[in-house]
């Protein structure tokens, strides 16, 4: 069965400081997707990346990047040099194309406060 | 850039009262759902619809709620007679195929009263 975990529930940093979102996920599926949204305090969904199964190599985006390691089923946040306006909580997602229905299954989030 | 539109973005209802929540997807997209945020909580899936049929649905997803793409635009949530506990948050998702990524309209945050 899929399952998402986002063991860190909530995280304060102060401006600058450079945060890491922690995901671990599980499924039986060799192909499957692994996602991260930002939710952003006025109550959307932002996409932030896709990655899928076979392509273990990290993306930077800006302040941006993640670190995906099948060996430990973890697909890791980091933002450098936060700012006020990443306050937000930020989810970590998984889709098994073969499943049928390209579900999301979403892990619980992680709340993260960045202080000025 | 596309994006998928919800309306309204509040609904205030009576316990037992039937709901229906409006959805514009994307125009070429393909696959469609709806997922509920109860507050403070994660995302999760109710249902999937694809082809004009529903492709999966999660134990959430009992007879109070249907689906429907009543035409080549609109995809709906009716909830029939409402509860409590279905107060929150519902987004709805649209996605063009297998490999690419949904997209998640605004929400519509559903009070039960």
């Amino acid at each position: 069965a899929q399952k998402v975990t986002q063991a860190q529930t909530e995280i304060s940093v102060v401006e600058k400081e450079d945060v890491t979102l922690d995901c671990v996920y599980e499924t039986r599926d060799t192909t499957y997707y692994l996602f991260w949204y930002k939710q952003p305090p006025s109550g959307e969904l932002v996409f932030l990346i896709r990655r899928n199964s076979f392509d273990e190599q990290n993306e930077i985006s800006g302040r941006y990047s993640w670190n995906f390691q099948k060996s430990t089923s973890s697909f890791n946040f980091t933002i450098t040099a936060s700012q006020v306006v990443d306050s937000a909580v930020y989810f970590c997602a998984l889709s098994e194309p073969q499943g049928g229905s390209e579900k999301l299954v979403f892990g619980k989030g992680t709340k993260l406060t960045v202080n000025p | 850039e596309p994006e998928v539109t919800q309306t309204p973005s509040h609904q205030v209802t009576q316990m037992g009262q039937e709901v229906i929540l409006r959805c514009v997807p994307i125009s070429n997209h393909l696959y469609f759902y709806w997922y509920r945020q109860i507050l403070g909580q994660k995302v999760e899936f109710l249902v999937s619809f694809y082809n004009n049929e529903i492709s999966e649905k999660s134990e959430i997803f009992d007879d109070q709620f249907s689906v429907e793409r009543p035409d080549g635009s609109n995809f709906t949530l009716k909830i029939r007679s409402t509860k409590l506990e279905d107060s929150a948050m519902y987004f709805c998702a649209s996605l063009l195929g297998e490999t690419d990524t949904q997209y998640f309209g605004p929400g519509t945050r559903l009070t039960v009263l």
